[in-house]
């Protein structure tokens, strides 16, 4: 099945900077999602992105299904985007569960 | 405001007891799943379901099983509960490839087996 691998596995920031989180992917995929948990655990969508470029306030993602990567751009952090970033993507095209990288630990001080 | 709600947030049980985890969606999505969450092991997939009383097992399906008997809910039973199955579980649902894929989870159950 696909391997799913996330770097960094952890990130200090000062509030304010930039940063990019990096998902590789050993399969071609169709369905590629970030996620981002909360410190009390809860789980939310931030992007369904198989391919190119989304926005969303200040996050972007993108995926370059070709290259087998994608990125999850964090601008002007802020302390409440601390938590785990997961990437996921599903085993096999057409497959409808999800394999989880192993996260991206982010901390943002003020 | 579209939900996937788990019963309960903590759960404290007795090794050996039968447990059932519930999970309720809004969304009439025609995919659920159960995971769960341990650290550094992230998130494995226990099982998911497609449809109505249609099951597939995930990952680490060992000592779960699971009921859809309505499209709006799935639960997981942990037939006896055991000390290794302390773990945070997540229920998500999602509409098929196509339809618009996209994951939504619960909140989490954090369950403790003493």
């Amino acid at each position: 099945g696909i391997q799913v691998e996330q770097s960094p596995p952890d990130l200090i920031l000062q509030e304010g900077a930039n940063s990019t989180l990096r998902c590789n992917f050993s399969d071609s995929v169709n369905n590629l999602q970030w996620f981002h948990q909360n410190p009390w655990g809860q789980l939310i969508n931030l992007f369904y992105i198989p391919s190119g470029t989304k926005q969303n306030g200040r996050l972007s993602a993108t995926t370059v299904a070709t290259e087998r990567y994608s990125l999850l751009y964090i601008s002007s952090s802020q302390t409440t985007d601390s938590g785990v970033y997961f990437c996921a993507a599903p085993p096999r095209r057409g497959f409808q569960k999800l394999v989880f990288g192993t996260g991206t630990r982010l901390l943002v001080s003020p | 405001d579209v939900k996937v709600t788990q019963s309960s947030r903590y759960l404290v049980k007795r090794t050996g007891e039968k447990v059932f985890l519930e999970c309720v969606q809004d969304m009439d999505h025609e995919n659920m799943f159960w995971y769960r969450q341990d650290p550094g092991l992230g998130l494995r997939l226990i099982y998911f379901s497609y449809d109505v009383k249609m099951k597939e097992k995930g990952d680490i399906p060992e000592g779960y099983s699971v009921s859809r008997e309505k499209k709006e809910r799935f639960s997981l039973i942990l037939e006896s509960a055991s000390t290794n199955q302390t773990s945070m579980y997540l229920c998500a649902s999602s509409q098929p490839p196509g339809q618009g894929a996209v994951y939504t989870f619960g909140s989490g159950t954090r369950l403790t087996v003493v």
